[in-house]
């Protein structure tokens, strides 16, 4: 198993454009999650899934888009890229609402010029 | 909602014990989780207690107490590569979203 994969691992933006960040799971998992990482601010969650076609938002949403039309997709869109958007980028997932643990794709570090 | 709080940064030496405390404030409370994340490296889970007491999992252990809504990560026999970012987390109330604090630093002396 690959188990969680991103990409791209990093990535230069121009204020104003618009970019998606790719994550897959092989582990079928139902749970997946997107989280933002900034110096002392730990991780934050942007939104998640809990089963295809079912998203939801977290704690810092705006500016952000995603869609889950397969189990083991769930791709993060920046609509229109802002300085304040950078940032390290994390995808997670786990087996199911009961499980506790989740695990973590290597990370996307977008920086916005 | 739920927050998580726990100090920024603790210092310790090769071969000592240190702790790392969480405090949390949820409306529903599942369990108490805890990763590890190495610098530039993802988070990694670590260990998860469900119930009030004493976890030990090798040289790292992980205690629970419900009443006091606290928690707290243990590390013994402290190695070099026991440097890193510790995360405690929980679950919220509908269990969908996990939801980290934000993070103690551990620095480890010679």
């Amino acid at each position: 198993n690959a188990g969680v994969t991103q990409t791209p691992k990093f990535q230069v933006l121009k204020t104003g454009q618009s970019m998606t960040l790719q994550c897959a799971q092989d582990m079928n998992h139902e749970y997946m999650s997107w989280y933002r990482q900034d110096p002392g601010m730990g991780l934050r969650l942007i939104h998640y899934s809990v089963g295809a076609g079912i998203t939801d938002q977290g704690e810092v949403p705006n500016g952000y888009n995603v869609s889950r039309s397969t189990t083991e997709d769930f791709p993060l869109r920046l609509l229109s890229a802002a300085p304040s958007q950078t940032s390290v980028y994390f995808c997670a997932s786990r087996l199911g609402r009961e499980q506790e643990t989740q695990y973590f794709g290597p990370g996307t570090r977008l920086l916005v010029l | 909602g739920q927050s998580l709080e726990q100090p920024s940064e603790v210092t310790a030496v090769e071969g000592a014990i240190v702790q790392i405390n969480c405090t949390y404030q949820t409306s529903g409370f599942y369990g108490l989780s805890w990763y590890q994340q190495h610098d530039g490296g993802a988070p990694t889970f670590l260990s998860y207690n469900a119930l009030d007491g004493l976890e030990e999992t090798g040289r790292f252990s992980s205690f629970l107490s419900r009443s006091d809504s606290y928690g707290y990560l243990l590390l013994q026999e402290l190695q070099m590569k026991d440097s890193a970012s510790y995360f405690c987390a929980v679950r919220d109330s509908s269990a969908s979203k996990i939801i980290f604090g934000s993070g103690t630093r551990l620095s480890i002396r010679p």
